[in-house]
């Protein structure tokens, strides 16, 4: 079973509309970290945000906003107004112990394209 | 100058050769990491490492190796490359586990 679950491989919208990526984890650790990392076409990783298990407060950036909520080990993020430049692929990644350390988990991304 | 830096950036070569990906880095970060990207299936983790002494399997290590040369510098080896290592690798680094990663920009692999 994955630990990070991206279901939507691929959402298409339009300019200016709203879109939520969905993030699902599972994890037995009771602190843990969740990241979100974005993808564009030229094919870097760019750190979007972190989020750790105590901090359930929702977060907003410009037109992105993030949503945590521990009750259904989900980690969701949506974009506001879209523009052609947030056509990426986003990954939602979950960092947990093992043995100690924190080890990262990635889910298997979500493509987003907006067109104009 | 990038942070981290990868290289080569793209390379084409056969069955059976040695390979060798490099990564170095200037942000002074104790951990490292090597992960291959597949179309549709994320970023999976081949091996990590926390420090110069520390050299961990991650979820796909079968058929790789590496070297932690120093603290700046984490290399990836394929001693034998099979066509169904084709992918795109990253190399990673971080302060600590629970912190951020920071990404080279990819080395594109192909086998043939």
């Amino acid at each position: 079973a994955q630990k990070v679950t991206q279901a939507q491989t691929e959402i298409s919208v339009v300019e200016k509309e709203d879109v939520t990526l969905d993030c699902v984890y599972e994890t037995r650790d009771t602190t843990y970290y969740l990241f979100w990392y974005k993808q564009p076409p030229s094919g870097e990783l760019v750190f979007l945000i972190r989020r750790n298990s105590f901090d359930e407060q929702n977060e907003i950036s410009g037109r992105y906003s993030w949503n945590f909520q521990k009750s259904t080990s989900s980690f969701n993020f949506t974009i506001t107004a879209s523009q052609v430049v947030d056509s990426a692929v986003y990954f939602c990644a979950l960092s947990e112990t093992l043995e100690g350390s924190y080890i990262p988990t990635f889910g298997r991304g979500t493509s987003l394209i907006v067109h104009p | 100058d990038a942070d981290v830096t990868q290289t080569p950036r793209n390379r084409i070569t056969k069955t059976g050769k040695r390979i060798m990906l490099e990564c170095s880095q200037t942000k002074g970060h104790d951990r490292m990491y090597w992960y291959r990207q597949d179309p549709g299936l994320g970023l999976r983790l081949i091996y990590y490492s926390f420090d110069v002494k520390d050299i961990n399997k991650g979820e796909i290590s079968d058929g790789y190796s590496v070297s932690r040369q120093a603290q700046a510098k984490f290399s990836l080896s394929l001693e034998s490359a099979i066509p169904n290592q084709t992918a795109l690798y990253f190399c990673a680094t971080s302060a600590q586990s629970n912190q951020p990663q920071h990404f080279g920009d990819g080395t594109r692999l192909s086998i043939l």
